[in-house]
């Protein structure tokens, strides 16, 4: 079973430059989550679709981030323009619905460093 | 709010030596808790995880005991080997079956032959 998928690995973009980020959960997994680092510091929670829905996206630091599910299935996340302070690593997560207790499983990451 | 704050690293041990990462938290209501891992140039892991007090969560010869009196769930090994190293994170997740983790800052272990 494929895990969790993350594309760029790596993306190195200008201040005001636009910047998307992509997401594959696991198949079948009607949650996806996104997550990111900054600068050595704590995981911080974004947002949270299930399926196409976005649940819970009270974590997101501003509007010009954009997340979309279409279709349920992978998910994208849309920075612009960025700034400095949105360098960071970006971490997808997905798990199943249905039964409580399903653990998330994580992504690689998407490391954004903006100059 | 809640909060989890875990030890500042990096650590470095020697290989066979006895490991202890702190994690403290702050939760209103009945968190879970959890210590995942991220090896060098992968994902986020599960590694461990309770939820409830007096739990002990075990794996790959790791422990951690959700601790209520003391809000602790300090990760522990008792030998650790050179293929332990990486980062490691505790969380909690505020209410027992949805998942919008509380990190904390991670905890580099870098363990020497």
């Amino acid at each position: 079973e494929a895990g969790v998928t993350q594309f760029p690995s790596h993306s190195v973009i200008e201040k005001g430059q636009t910047v998307t980020l992509r997401c594959d959960p696991i198949s079948g997994h009607d949650n996806l989550y996104w997550y990111r680092r900054v600068m050595g510091k704590e995981i911080k929670f974004l947002l949270h679709f299930v399926k196409e829905s976005k649940q819970d996206e009270s974590g997101m630091p501003n509007n010009r981030f954009l997340a979309e599910r279409t279709g349920g299935t992978y998910s994208t996340l849309k920075v612009q323009p960025a700034e400095l302070e949105d360098s960071g690593v970006y971490f997808c997560a997905s798990s199943q619905t249905g039964t409580s207790g399903r653990v998330p499983f994580f992504g690689p990451g998407t490391r954004l460093t903006v100059l | 709010g809640n909060s989890v704050t875990q030890m500042e690293g990096p650590v470095t041990l020697s290989e066979e030596a006895f490991l202890t990462i702190n994690c403290t938290y702050t939760a209103t209501g009945y968190p879970s808790l959890f210590w995942y891992v991220q090896y060098p140039g992968e994902g986020l892991q599960l590694l461990l995880k309770a939820t409830k007090a007096d739990d002990k969560g075990s794996n790959k010869g790791f422990e951690a005991t959700y601790r209520k009196e003391t809000t602790s769930f300090h990760l522990e090994k008792g030998s650790v080997q050179v293929s332990d190293s990486a980062v490691y994170f505790c969380a909690l997740s505020p209410t027992s079956g949805t998942y919008k983790y509380i990190f904390g800052t991670g905890t580099r272990l870098k363990v020497l032959a």
